[in-house]
């Protein structure tokens, strides 16, 4: 059974820190990995990965995937009390044509 | 460049009812896929179209149904409604399929409840 999986579930911090969201999925063929940003809105793009070891960066949020230990870390540095909100990841069979999503990690930023 | 768009963000319907719910893709995207996103359940796939068939389904009862018009809009509709099916119903457009891999951009979703 196709499944991705995010940890940790909810997480609070002060502004300043630096946290890691990760993401590991047991995907059929897997295609590219895609990581969002939910606030109580539509969930907004943040990045795609297809490649190993290739990290992707915007401003203080980075990505990196790991196709061969099947996961993927979201870094997010100097937070700040905007980056509130849940980080889904998904992840694209090439079989299924199919994304599939995990539950999410619910960031607190407090001030 | 105007986002998806997804009408009515809100509505409250009786067991039993049936709803209709909207999405306007980004200009030139052909693609619509529809999720549902519950507390428990997360995202979880139902549909994608992609110049007006059908081109994937996930594991959801006969009573989701959508289709796809030739300007690319979409509809889902959800029959004999039961408090299960109250949830976050959001929709993604993308430029091609999603055999092709590009990525998908979400409207603000549709807010059903039954009762």
């Amino acid at each position: 059974e196709d499944k991705v999986v995010q940890s940790p579930l909810s997480l609070v911090v002060h502004e300043g820190d630096t946290v890691t969201l990760n993401c590991s999925y047991e995907v059929t063929n897997f295609r590219s990995l895609l990581w969002y940003k939910q606030e109580k809105k539509a969930p907004t793009f943040l990045f795609m990965l297809t490649s190993s070891g290739i990290e992707k960066k915007s401003g203080r949020l980075s990505s990196i995937l790991d196709k061969k230990e099947l996961f993927s870390i979201l870094n997010i540095t100097a937070t700040q009390t905007g980056d509130s909100a849940v980080y889904l990841c998904a992840v694209l069979s090439s079989s299924s044509n199919q994304f599939y999503f995990g539950t999410g990690t619910s960031l607190t930023v407090i001030p | 460049k105007a986002g998806v768009t997804q009408t009515p963000r809100y509505l409250i319907k009786t067991r039993g009812q049936q709803v209709t719910l909207s999405c306007s893709p980004i200009s030139g995207h052909r693609s619509v896929s529809w999720y549902q996103q519950t507390p428990g359940q997360g995202l979880q796939f139902l549909f994608e179209y992609f110049s007006e068939t059908q081109r994937n389904k996930g594991n959801f009862p006969g009573r989701f149904s959508g289709r796809q018009f030739s300007n690319s809009r979409s509809e889902m509709n959800v029959s004999t409604l039961e408090l299960g099916d109250s949830a976050l119903y959001l929709c993604a457009s993308s430029l091609r399929d999603q055999s092709s891999g590009n990525t998908i951009y979400f409207g603000e979703g549709s807010w059903l409840t039954v009762v």
